[in-house]
């Protein structure tokens, strides 16, 4: 039974490029919540997302940062025009519907912004 | 003033002590309490769940919530060098309809075989 799955592990880009960060939730899992993990710093929530639905995205910063999560395929975590502050590593979790609480977080992708 | 405090550590142990981890928070609409594992440059690891004041017990584990006093521990029994890891935690106040998860800093733990 495969765990939370995301891609790419590492993803390098130059300031002013997007990254696109997928995930595709342990299966029968309805709920995808994405968090950001900065150098020395512990996870912080950006946003929670149900099948073609934002639930939540008071975490995401204003500008620049979008996701979601369409009736097929894997979530999607997309940066515009990247700047080195936004090297970090980011974790997407998935949880089954009816115990969102229990968060099951994948390996993460560990963007580097050159 | 952060929402959950966590002693960041480092914690070095010996193997086969008990190692006692610690969180305090300020939100009281938090209910649901977790710990997780983290290895270095992995995802976190869902050890511990527990809801509202009370104690639970997994194996050489044991979750402790004093909601009262809004302070939540994780006790390793018998720790061992594979539990060298960050310990964090994490709450959060709603679950039927899915919240986010606040986290405390984590602690760094060494066990030294």
């Amino acid at each position: 039974n495969a765990g939370v799955m995301q891609n790419p592990r590492h993803l390098v880009r130059r300031r002013g490029q997007e990254a696109r960060l997928r995930c595709s939730p342990m299966k029968g899992h309805s709920h995808v919540y994405w968090y950001r993990q900065l150098p020395e710093e512990g996870l912080k929530f950006m946003v929670y997302l149900q099948k073609e639905n934002i639930i939540d995205e008071s975490g995401m910063p204003k500008e620049r940062f979008s996701a979601e999560f369409p009736k097929e395929g894997p979530s999607i975590l997309r940066i515009q025009q990247v700047v080195r502050g936004d090297s970090a590593a980011y974790f997407c979790a998935s949880s089954p519907q009816g115990a969102a609480d229990t968060q099951y977080f994948g390996p993460g992708t560990r963007l580097t912004v050159l | 003033q952060k929402e959950v405090e966590q002693d960041p550590g480092p914690l070095s142990v010996p193997e086969g002590a008990i190692v006692s981890l610690n969180c305090t928070y300020s939100n009281s609409a938090f209910q649901y309490f977790m710990w997780y594992r983290q290895y270095s440059r992995k995802g976190p690891e869902l050890l511990m769940y527990t809801y509202s004041s009370g104690n639970k017990e997994d194996g050489r584990f044991t979750a402790q919530v004093d909601k009262s006093s809004k302070y939540i521990s994780l006790f390793i029994r018998d720790s061992q060098p594979s539990d060298s890891a960050t310990y964090l935690c994490a709450m959060s106040a709603r679950e039927t309809s899915g919240s986010r998860l606040t986290f405390g800093e984590g602690t760094q733990l060494t066990v030294n075989p």
